[in-house]
């Protein structure tokens, strides 16, 4: 069972920032947050992951509450490329079969 | 990112026959590769874990005789569909994971392109 919850769907014009949130309140210690999205029809794309500090790179930023139960992907200048599901999923670190488990993820849509 | 290829991109069968997806790590040591299934409008499905020189791990309810596994090397691991049927066709996508990458003390699952199965 996935351990995250994310809304079903969103939508953001073009050039704006995209805000996906993602719920995820039974997280362990050792689990990071990792996010992905999935074009259609191809194979998922790592995005980027996070324990707890606040993470960038030059697809996006990663932003963890303090609790950690929480967290946000931010994509500050969306385009119609970034149509995609984004998965937001926590895994644990250690042991040759930690896995990724993905739910249903949220549809973003980026409208012109 | 790493880069992680899949070949065939798309593959048409007639039922009953087999079929097999290479999957490869390009550009770095994958000691642990994954199979997943996805149909349409549907999440990913883990079916089995694979590391490398070892037997693979599949997921409960995934038949490990019809869906056979091979991780003989560190750069490529195979599926292998076994007498196919209409109701195995799918997306079928491998994953990687390698110790080498070291992104900041965890090791990254890095994604193939998938490969797209038609069982007729």
């Amino acid at each position: 069972d996935a351990k995250t919850t994310q809304p079903t769907s969103m939508d953001c014009a073009e050039g704006r920032a995209a805000n996906l949130p993602c719920n995820h309140s039974t997280i362990s210690g050792n689990e990071y947050v990792y996010w992905y999205r999935q074009i259609h029809s191809q194979g998922p794309q790592y995005i980027i992951h996070g324990l707890k500090n606040n993470e960038t790179n030059e697809m996006a930023s990663l932003i963890i509450t303090e609790d950690r139960k929480s967290s946000t992907l931010i994509l500050p200048h969306a385009t119609l490329r970034d149509t995609a599901v984004y998965y937001c999923i926590v895994r644990a670190t250690g042991g040759a079969n930690s896995k990724l488990t993905f739910g249903k993820g949220i549809t973003l849509s980026v409208r012109p | 990112g790493a880069v992680v290829s899949q070949h065939p991109s798309r593959v048409i069968c007639k039922s009953g026959t087999s079929v097999k997806i290479e999957c490869r790590s390009l550009d770095f040591q994958a000691t642990t590769m994954f199979w997943y299934r996805q149909f349409p409008k549907k999440s990913l499905m883990l079916m089995a874990t694979s590391n490398e020189g070892s037997k693979a791990t599949y997921e409960q309810g995934v038949e490990k005789d019809k869906f056979l596994i091979n991780h003989a090397s560190l750069t490529l691991s195979t599926l292998t569909v076994t007498s196919a049927h209409p109701e195995d066709s799918s997306f079928y996508i491998c994953s990687a994971r390698g110790t080498a990458l070291g992104e900041r003390g965890t090791d990254t699952q890095y994604f193939g392109p998938g490969t797209r199965l038609t069982v007729l």
